[in-house]
């Protein structure tokens, strides 16, 4: 089966550096996305990889592993407005995006 | 119209009633999409259709139909709701398939009595 798994929840202190994990198991891969989605708003897309590597956008950065099944979206310098939840979804051979549950980042003062 | 909007922002619904939940979007896009998403879970494809006059059936399409009379809209419904049906109902869509980002409309929140 299709699978992806990413933490529940997360905290971390506000201007500090946080690491959300991504795992994942799909017929296919055709690239992986994260996106951000605000409590009782719509997702909006943060990043997209589909080669292994580092891509960095401004204080966000997301990696991925292809072998290892593996991504990890960085946040740096971490703002209250940062708190949401982190999406993960992997493009499988029929272009459809599987979704994980998603990680809840809670950010402190 | 900017980007992809949805209607109704909410509804309360009576079990057995039918629903259509309406989608439009004015980027051109080619494919559309309706997902629903529940407290725990990820969100999980009902519907989609990759061009106008065709649709597909997503991961949980039982009880939902969708069509794709136009590029621009693709409505949701729902012919006879039940209780597992109330969720928050999110339509998305995207310019293409491969490495093409979904834009995702602000979300239906459905409830069945």
């Amino acid at each position: 089966g299709q699978n992806i798994d990413q933490p529940t929840e997360m905290t971390a202190t506000e201007g500090a550096i946080v690491q959300i994990n991504c795992t994942y198991q799909t017929s296919g891969f055709n690239g992986l996305f994260w996106y951000q989605q605000h409590a009782g708003e719509a997702p909006t897309f943060l990043s997209y990889n589909v080669l292994d590597g580092l891509e960095e956008k401004g204080r966000f950065s997301s990696f991925l592993s292809r072998s290892k099944g593996y991504s990890y979206l960085l946040l740096k310098e971490l703002q209250m407005k940062d708190s949401a939840s982190y999406l993960c979804a992997v493009m499988d051979s029929n272009y459809q995006l599987i979704w994980g549950a998603g990680t809840k980042l809670i950010i402190k003062p | 119209i900017a980007g992809i909007t949805q209607a109704p922002t909410s509804q309360i619904l009576a079990a057995g009633r039918r629903m259509t939940l309406r989608c439009t979007q004015d980027m051109r896009h080619n494919a559309m999409y309706w997902y629903r998403q529940d407290l725990g879970l990820g969100l999980r494809l009902i519907h989609y259709s990759n061009t106008a006059g065709t649709t597909g059936k997503g991961e949980v399409p039982d009880g939902y139909s969708v069509s794709r009379a136009n590029t621009d809209d693709f409505p949701l419904t729902l012919a006879s709701a039940v209780p597992s049906q109330t969720s928050v109902y999110f339509c998305a869509s995207s310019g293409g398939l491969a490495g093409n980002e979904q834009f995702f409309g602000p979300g239906t929140r459905l409830t069945v009595l």
